[in-house]
């Protein structure tokens, strides 16, 4: 059973415009997001989170936007830079993420120069 | 660097072969966590301690690993018997306990590979 899902496995935006990644979960219990991006052969690095009490919150380029009623997250970011190329992974958690996460199975993103 | 510290990067083994991993968290972190990441797919948790407590425990998890926390800081994880189906991204991350929002920080992983 997926409960975090990331439907597009790929994703590709020119330059200086908008990136939008979705992420859908269904277990309403989940109570804290966050977003964790990866390159090849690291880790993930933590990007931005939101808690449930907000439905929005940003930090730079980033926007994360979360829809309770939709089970629904998205990550914004803007202007999309060449750098921003690599794995994004949507991750829940419960207790304010004090517990395990639970992640998608991550969109590529691919800046065109 | 006081980032998670993973050892080693990479693992290359026989099947029927025990392996294990090493991982240092921040130091002032509390809770340490095991994930899984096989390709194409997200990281999957195996486990996690609250200081040197083993708290949770994954299904993925057979008999075949163990995972410990002697003094509360570093943490090892072994695959005893390794199977082909073991090759995988193993990931340690490491958070502070308490208040709200709390973020896993990852270290860069170990990758295996059972031959």
């Amino acid at each position: 059973d997926q409960q975090v899902k990331q439907n597009s496995p790929s994703l590709s935006v020119q330059e200086g415009r908008i990136s939008i990644l979705n992420c859908d979960y269904t277990n309403s219990m989940f109570d804290y997001f966050l977003w964790y991006k990866k390159y090849p052969a690291e880790g993930p690095t933590f990007l931005i989170s939101i808690s449930s009490i907000k439905d929005k919150n940003e930090d730079g380029r980033f926007t994360v936007f979360l829809n309770k009623s939709a089970k629904h997250l998205s990550l914004h970011i803007v202007p999309s830079q060449p750098g921003d190329s690599a794995v994004y992974f949507c991750a829940a958690s419960l207790n304010f993420g004090n517990e395990k996460l639970t992640f998608g199975t991550g969109t590529r993103l691919t800046i065109i120069p | 660097d006081t980032g998670v510290s993973q050892n080693p990067r990479h693992k290359i083994t026989k099947r029927g072969q025990n392996v294990t991993f090493r991982c240092d968290p921040i130091s002032e972190h509390n809770r340490l966590y095991w994930y899984r990441q096989t390709l194409g797919q997200g990281p999957e948790f195996l486990t996690y301690f609250q200081n040197e407590a083993q708290l949770e425990k994954s299904r993925l998890l057979s008999d075949r690993f163990s995972a410990e926390r002697p003094k509360g800081s570093f943490s090892t994880l072994e695959i005893q018997r390794t199977e082909q189906g073991d090759s995988a991204m193993y990931l340690c991350a490491s958070s502070l306990l308490g208040g709200t929002g709390n973020i896993q920080y990852f270290g860069a992983g170990t990758r295996l590979s059972v031959l």
